[in-house]
């Protein structure tokens, strides 16, 4: 158990559909980044939060969105899904925000669009 | 352009058999190189971080090396339970965050 949690493991919904992805981070952990991993692009940085506020951004499509509530946990939204959003979605945390501070990883939720 | 590329894509090795994954990069201005191990279905697990070219750390059958263009990953004689996909990551050029650029991967296969 690396300590980040994300619930739930696997999720199936239908195209059109949206659905909530969450993650805690480790004790002490202030900063939470989301990553997509599907078989064809590797991972794929999604967003950073650190202490409640958007620290980073990468290709996050417009139909995604995110946020860190006070407690720290986030949440991750996905929309109008399409097949293509099937993925690996993942959390991990660091205690701080700056270059150099390992991430650990959650063990991710499984999204399947039919 | 940041770009991370990760060789062999694939690699079958015997039970003992020691030898190198390929991380090579082009950043402009390197915050440091980070390596990760994924089992399947698993989440990334954090192995090393490298700052500077020269820089080597090991864990236990696993040194990460660093020089001005590249990575490597030496594995010595390894066993069955090595068997994962190796990543390398670089950050992305965004001040104040730490948000990483990862390679594809290598995926090692340790035969009994």
């Amino acid at each position: 158990d690396s300590g980040v949690t994300q619930t739930p493991k696997h999720l199936i919904t239908a195209t059109g559909q949206r659905v909530t992805l969450r993650c805690s981070p480790r004790s002490g952990d202030l900063s939470v980044y989301w990553y997509q991993q599907s078989l064809d692009q590797g991972l794929q940085f999604l967003i950073q939060y650190y202490n409640g506020e958007e620290r980073a951004k990468g290709n996050i499509l417009e139909r995604f969105s995110a946020q860190q509530f006070p407690d720290l946990h986030s949440e991750l939204n996905l929309s109008s899904l399409e097949l293509g959003d099937s993925a690996l979605y993942f959390c991990a945390s660091s205690v701080a925000s700056g270059v150099g501070y390992g991430y650990t990883f959650g063990s991710g939720t499984r999204l399947t669009v039919v | 352009e940041d770009q991370v590329t990760q060789s062999p894509e694939a690699l079958r090795l015997q039970e003992g058999e020691s030898s190198s994954l390929n991380c090579s990069y082009t950043v402009s201005g390197l915050r440091g190189l980070f390596w990760y191990r994924q089992d399947p279905g698993k989440g990334p697990e954090f192995l090393f971080t490298l700052y500077s070219a020269g820089e080597e750390k090991e864990k236990e059958r696993l040194k990460a090396t660093l020089t001005k263009k590249e990575s490597f990953l030496h594995i010595t004689a390894p066993k069955p339970e090595d068997s994962a996909t190796y990543l390398c990551a670089v950050p992305l050029a965004q001040t104040g965050a730490n948000n990483l650029f990862f390679g594809t991967g290598t995926r090692l296969t340790v035969i009994p």
